[in-house]
């Protein structure tokens, strides 16, 4: 079966880093991407990887190792305004997307 | 603005009435997706169009229907609503079917089923 695992709950401390790892198994691979969800509202796109390696953008980085089945999302200068959960998808062989349950990022002052 | 519309923004409904769930996209998007999210369970494909006039079963198909006529719209019906039915919809779009582009989403329709 096709499976992608993240935390479920995460805190961090306003102004620090975190990372968000995700680890997936699925039938072949053609791309991860993060979104992010704040409450209530609907997903909005954060980063894709299709290659192995770490893609910056801004305060978020994303990385990937197909190899190890394996990425994470690193958000640095931590605002209150990231507190939100985080999805992992994963493009399958059929093209279609996987989802993680998500991870619940809590930042505290 | 461009963007996803969809209505409603929430519905409540019956055991066994049928219901249509609308979204429209401004984008001239050719792929369009709906997906079913439940607390502590990733985004559920539902259905998916990768082009006007064609469909395909998603992962959790059963009691849902269909409908692309045209480039804008992408319809989702329960044609017998049950409780288990209760979620939140998202209808989602992407340029191309299969490429590296992401989905944009609509701001999703909550649904109970009593």
């Amino acid at each position: 079966g096709q499976n992608i695992d993240q935390p479920t709950e995460m805190t961090a401390t306003e102004g620090a880093i975190v990372q968000i790892n995700c680890t997936y198994q699925t039938s072949g691979f053609n791309g991860l991407f993060w979104y992010q969800q704040h409450a209530g509202e609907a997903p909005t796109f954060l980063s894709y990887n299709v290659l192995d390696g770490l893609e910056e953008k801004g305060r978020f980085s994303s990385f990937l190792s197909r190899s190890k089945g394996y990425s994470y999302l690193l958000l640095k200068e931590l605002q209150m305004k990231d507190s939100a959960s985080y999805l992992c998808a994963v493009r399958d062989s059929n093209y279609q997307l996987i989802w993680g349950a998500g991870t619940k990022l809590i930042i505290k002052p | 603005i461009a963007g996803i519309t969809q209505a409603p923004t929430s519905q409540i409904l019956a055991a066994g009435r049928r219901m249509t769930l609308r979204c429209t996209q401004d984008m001239r998007h050719n792929a369009m997706y709906w997906y079913r999210q439940d607390l502590g369970l990733g985004l559920r494909l539902i259905h998916y169009s990768n082009t006007a006039g064609t469909t395909g079963k998603g992962e959790v198909p059963d009691g849902y229907s269909v409908s692309r006529a045209n480039t804008d719209d992408f319809p989702l019906t329960l044609a017998s609503a049950v409780p288990s039915q209760t979620s939140v919809y998202f209808c989602a779009s992407s340029p191309v079917a299969g490429d590296t582009n992401e989905q944009f989403f609509g701001p999703g329709t909550r649904l109970t089923v009593l």
